[in-house]
């Protein structure tokens, strides 16, 4: 099955810095990428997500990398905002398991 | 559009209660998911639906626990009984073309409580 793994595990970082939080998937047939963003006692949420065929994609201050090759996707927030503050999780899905699989999450809290 | 709906937002039970937890897809999304969190284990995924069937409920902790989806519309999830260690939030999704390039739509969540 799917591994899946966050890193780091939690981020504080000053507002108006970037922020990268990379995930780790063990499955080659993994084929979308998408980022959940999900704030203290509220539901998960889509934010931006990426598909195999593309190596980024950028939305605003948000963008999502991905390296096939190497296994591992990329969540890069720019000018952080104390609204970013929250916990981003990654979900690889496989194709033909159509399942997301939630990474354990990382923390982020950015400090005014 | 309403997005997901899921009820009870809040349910406190004593231990060997029955509890049932229900959850309303977007309509026109054909695949639903039930998920729970926890502090230790994350986010899980239970059981999920295409079409009102159940495709895959590897993730189901034990005979405790059951899910149904009688309709496009509806979904339940039961624990029969419940113990302390269920006490979690549940989560009910919906998506989709398989969720690709439109993700999840995750509802409220239910807060479980079992003392």
């Amino acid at each position: 099955g799917e591994n899946v793994e966050q890193h780091p595990s939690t981020l504080s970082v000053q507002e108006g810095d970037s922020a990268v939080i990379k995930c780790t998937y063990s499955d080659s047939a993994s084929n979308y990428f998408p980022w959940y963003k999900q704030e203290l006692g509220k539901r998960p949420q889509l934010i931006i997500d990426i598909r195999s065929n593309v190596g980024e994609k950028k939305d605003q201050r948000i963008a999502v990398t991905l390296n096939k090759t190497a296994k591992h996707f990329s969540l890069h927030i720019t000018e952080t905002q104390p609204e970013d503050s929250a916990v981003y999780f990654c979900a690889p899905l496989m194709d033909s398991s159509y399942k997301l699989i939630f990474g354990s999450g990382t923390r982020l809290l950015v400090r005014p | 559009d309403a997005g997901v709906i899921q009820s009870p937002r809040h349910e406190v039970t004593e231990m060997g209660q029955e509890v049932t937890l229900r959850c309303k897809p977007i309509s026109g999304h054909d695949y639903l998911f039930w998920y729970r969190q926890t502090m230790m284990r994350g986010l899980e995924l239970l059981i999920y639906f295409n079409n009102n069937v159940p495709i895959d409920d590897s993730g189901m902790p034990e005979d405790r626990f059951s899910a149904k989806m009688p309709n496009a519309s509806f979904s339940t999830l039961k624990i029969q009984p419940s113990e302390p260690r269920d006490s979690a939030v549940y989560f009910c999704a919906s998506s989709r073309d398989r969720g690709r390039g439109y993700g999840y739509t995750f509802g409220s969540g239910t807060r479980l409580t079992v003392v």
